[in-house]
């Protein structure tokens, strides 16, 4: 089975810093990998995908992730935050055409904002 | 095109019942799939289904099962309640095309008390 590790739990950052999350998964074979935001009170959204082709994948609100596959990673970067970024993030794993698991998420990481 | 919908949004329950949640996939969308969220143990894979078999399911108890109907949409349920239960259940559809992506509902939030 796979799994998803996120190294930090909590990150505080003042508005305009760069971003930078890390996400490690484990698993033997090829993997479709996401990341996605959850804001406070709000569901699950997708910020990002890589399912093949150029490691380097731009999602929505000027985040961007790169799959480094010798390293099994795909870290979360936005040049500048901003205040309306404070949310939960997770890194997801899935096998390439679904698995017995579903998605396997990481803990997250709560991202704080400060203004 | 509508989002994922789930039903109820909020609810409270005691010890020992039981409870169904509901969930209207996307128009299309076939695969359906359900989560559990706490803070301790984050988000947690319990069941998919498929045209209206269960396709994979996660390690949960037997209390925890599911179903989907011939039009997409899809019930879990949870029997004799704990106290551990008390989560956000997320239910989440995709089109099971290669390279699908999935979309999440909003949750149903129980409490178990």
């Amino acid at each position: 089975a796979q799994s998803v590790s996120q190294h930090n739990h909590h990150v505080i950052l003042s508005e305009a810093a760069s971003l930078e999350l890390g996400c490690n998964y484990s698993y033997g074979g090829t993997v479709n990998l996401f990341w996605y935001v959850q804001y406070p009170g709000q569901h699950l959204q997708l910020l990002l995908k890589y399912f093949s082709g150029d490691p380097l994948v731009k999602g929505i609100k000027g985040f961007e992730a790169e799959f480094i596959k010798s390293k099994f990673s795909f870290n979360l970067r936005k040049p500048s935050v901003q205040w309306s970024d404070t949310a939960e993030y997770f890194c997801a794993v899935t096998p390439i055409g679904g698995g017995a698991d579903g998605l396997t998420f990481g803990k997250g990481t709560h991202l704080i904002i400060q203004p | 095109k509508a989002g994922v919908t789930q039903t109820p949004r909020y609810l409270i329950k005691t010890r020992g019942q039981q409870v169904t949640l509901s969930c209207s996939p996307i128009s299309g969308h076939r695969s359906v799939s359900w989560y559990q969220q706490t803070p301790g143990q984050g988000l947690q894979f319990l069941f998919e289904y498929f045209s209206e078999t269960q396709r994979n399911k996660g390690n949960f108890p037997g209390r925890f099962s599911g179903r989907q109907f011939s039009n997409s949409r899809s019930e879990m349920n949870v029997s004799t309640l704990e106290l551990g239960d008390s989560a956000l259940y997320l239910c989440a559809s995709s089109d099971d095309r290669s390279g699908n992506t999935i979309y999440f509902g909003e949750g149903s939030w129980l409490t178990v008390v």
